[in-house]
C-alpha cells in the first residue's frame, strides 16, 4: 500500500508548546502535502513539499522531508488552541496519479 | 486558491432512497475530479477518479453500480449513492484538479450523509 502512516495517532499539548507529527510512506513520491481538518469540516491545505526539497516553512509551520527514509514531519511552533484539529499527510505519485492520505494525527491544544 | 463547492452540505435520507451530491469547481476548469469517503475518526479513502467526458475509475472494493459518478462538464461532477443504506452514512468529499497542475488538488467542504 502506498498509504502514508502517521504518528502519533493523537497528541495532546498545552498552548505555547510545539507539536510534531510524523508521516512515513512506502513508495516513491513526487510531492507530499499536509492538510488540516477541523471536526466535521473540509480539508485545509497547509503546505506542499516536493521530492527534491528537504524543508519548507509557512508561518508557524515547518515541514521536513527525507526521501531516503521515506518520511516527513510537520512541526507547529507556539501552538494555539485554534490549532486543535486532525492533521493528515498525503502523498502524490505520478505513477499512481492520485493523492493518498495517511491515517492522521488528532492534535488537541489545551488553553 | 481555487474554490470547490459541494451541495448539499448535509443530507438525511431514508434507507433505500438515492442521494445525489454535486461538486463544482467555481473558478477553474477541473479536468479531473476525485471522490473520497471518510468515516468518523478515520482518514479519507479515495472512492473513484473521474475525468471529464469519460467513465470514472473506481478503487478496489467500491461498487460502481452503487456509487454512480458523472463528470459531464469541466466544472461539475456528481456522485449518486443509489439505494442508500445506513452503512453508507459517511462524509463524502470531492476534490478537483486542473490539467496544468499535478501538484495540488482543491477540496470541497464535504457532504455529510446520514441514512436512517
Amino acid at each position: 500500500s502506498q498509504q502514508g502512516e502517521e504518528d502519533p495517532q493523537a497528541l495532546s499539548i498545552q498552548e505555547g508548546e510545539n507539536a510534531t507529527m510524523n508521516c512515513s510512506y512506502k513508495t516513491s513520491i513526487n510531492n507530499l502535502q499536509w492538510y488540516r481538518q477541523n471536526s466535521g469540516r473540509g480539508l485545509v491545505h497547509l503546505i506542499l513539499i516536493r521530492s527534491n526539497e528537504r524543508e519548507k516553512h509557512s508561518g508557524r509551520l515547518r515541514v521536513t522531508l527525507d526521501t531516503s527514509k521515506k518520511s516527513s514531519s510537520l512541526l507547529i511552533t507556539a501552538s494555539r488552541a485554534a490549532d486543535t484539529a486532525s492533521y493528515f499527510c498525503a502523498i502524490w505519485s505520478t505513477s499512481y496519479g492520485k493523492l493518498t492520505f495517511g491515517q492522521g494525527t488528532i492534535l488537541t491544544v489545551h488553553p | 486558491g481555487a474554490v470547490v463547492s459541494q451541495h448539499p452540505s448535509w443530507v438525511i435520507c431514508k434507507s433505500g432512497t438515492s442521494v445525489k451530491i454535486e461538486c463544482r469547481s467555481l473558478d477553474f476548469q477541473a479536468t479531473t475530479m476525485f471522490w473520497y469517503r471518510q468515516f468518523p475518526k478515520q482518514s479519507l479513502m479515495l472512492m473513484a477518479t473521474s475525468n471529464e467526458g469519460s467513465k470514472a475509475t473506481y478503487e478496489q472494493g467500491v461498487e460502481k453500480d452503487k456509487f454512480l459518478i458523472n463528470h459531464a462538464s469541466l466544472t461539475l461532477s456528481t456522485l449518486t449513492v443509489t439505494s442508500a443504506h445506513p452503512e453508507d452514512s459517511s462524509f463524502y468529499i470531492c476534490s478537483a484538479r486542473t490539467s496544468g497542475s499535478h501538484n495540488e488538488q482543491f477540496f470541497g467542504p464535504g457532504t455529510r450523509l446520514t441514512v436512517l
